[in-house]
């Protein structure tokens, strides 16, 4: 069962443009969703995080847009650089009470390419 | 510097050759987790630990043990390798069970397993 699909699982953008990376939930009791952002030969990073009490949270170039009756939500990368190419994972967990694991799940990630 | 450090870095062995991936932290972690990444699979957690001692099974668990001694450290242990479990491993660590905290990822092992 897969608890949190993302789209698409690649993307090519030219330089400039905007990169938008698609995640969709089906827990309702999720109320953590971050994105990570993993280079070639490295780790995952935390990119940005949200939770389901805003609609939007932006830092940068990076934005997170939350739509919780649908239960989505997306990265925007305004103005996107080659230096953005890397892989994309969105994430979703539920804090607080309940649950042992307190874990991050995670979407099955979204390859950016931007060319130059 | 805050890191999450991952050896080896690369590992090609044989089928039921036991080995050790080991993990540390230098943050003073609670909570330490093994990730395998794989094609089309994306992330997915193998065993967790939320203190020393304290260690649990995660989505993916068959084939794998792990230890929690000492919080700075946390081994990933394949005591007899198959080839499916050939794969790109992460080892990740966070502050405290709290799922909102920045999580640390290594560099990432990759096994083969032949």
């Amino acid at each position: 069962q897969q608890q949190v699909k993302q789209s698409p699982q690649s993307l090519i953008v030219q330089k400039g443009g905007i990169s938008i990376i698609n995640c969709a939930y089906e827990n309702t009791a999720f109320d953590y969703f971050p994105w990570y952002q993993q280079f070639p030969g490295k780790g995952p990073a935390l990119l940005i995080a949200i939770r389901p009490d805003v609609s939007e949270k932006k830092e940068g170039r990076f934005t997170i847009s939350f739509n919780k009756s649908a239960k989505q939500f997306s990265l925007h990368i305004m103005d996107s650089q080659p230096g953005d190419s890397a892989t994309y994972f969105c994430a979703a967990s539920r804090e607080g009470s309940g649950g042992s694991n307190y874990k991050l799940t995670f979407g099955k990630g979204t390859l950016l390419t931007v060319n130059p | 510097e805050a890191q999450v450090t991952q050896n080896p870095r690369y590992l090609i062995t044989v089928t039921g050759k036991k080995l050790t991936v080991t993990c540390s932290q230098n943050m003073n972690h609670e909570y330490m987790s093994w990730y395998r990444q794989d094609p089309g699979l994306g992330l997915r957690q193998i065993y967790y630990s939320m203190n020393v001692e304290v260690t649990d099974k995660g989505d993916v668990p068959e084939g794998y043990k792990v230890s929690r001694k000492e919080k700075r450290n946390f081994p990933l242990i394949l005591e007899s390798p198959s080839p499916n479990q050939t794969s790109l491993y992460f080892c990740a660590s966070r502050k405290d069970r709290e799922s909102n905290q920045p999580q640390h990822f290594g560099d990432g092992t990759r096994l083969s397993i032949l």
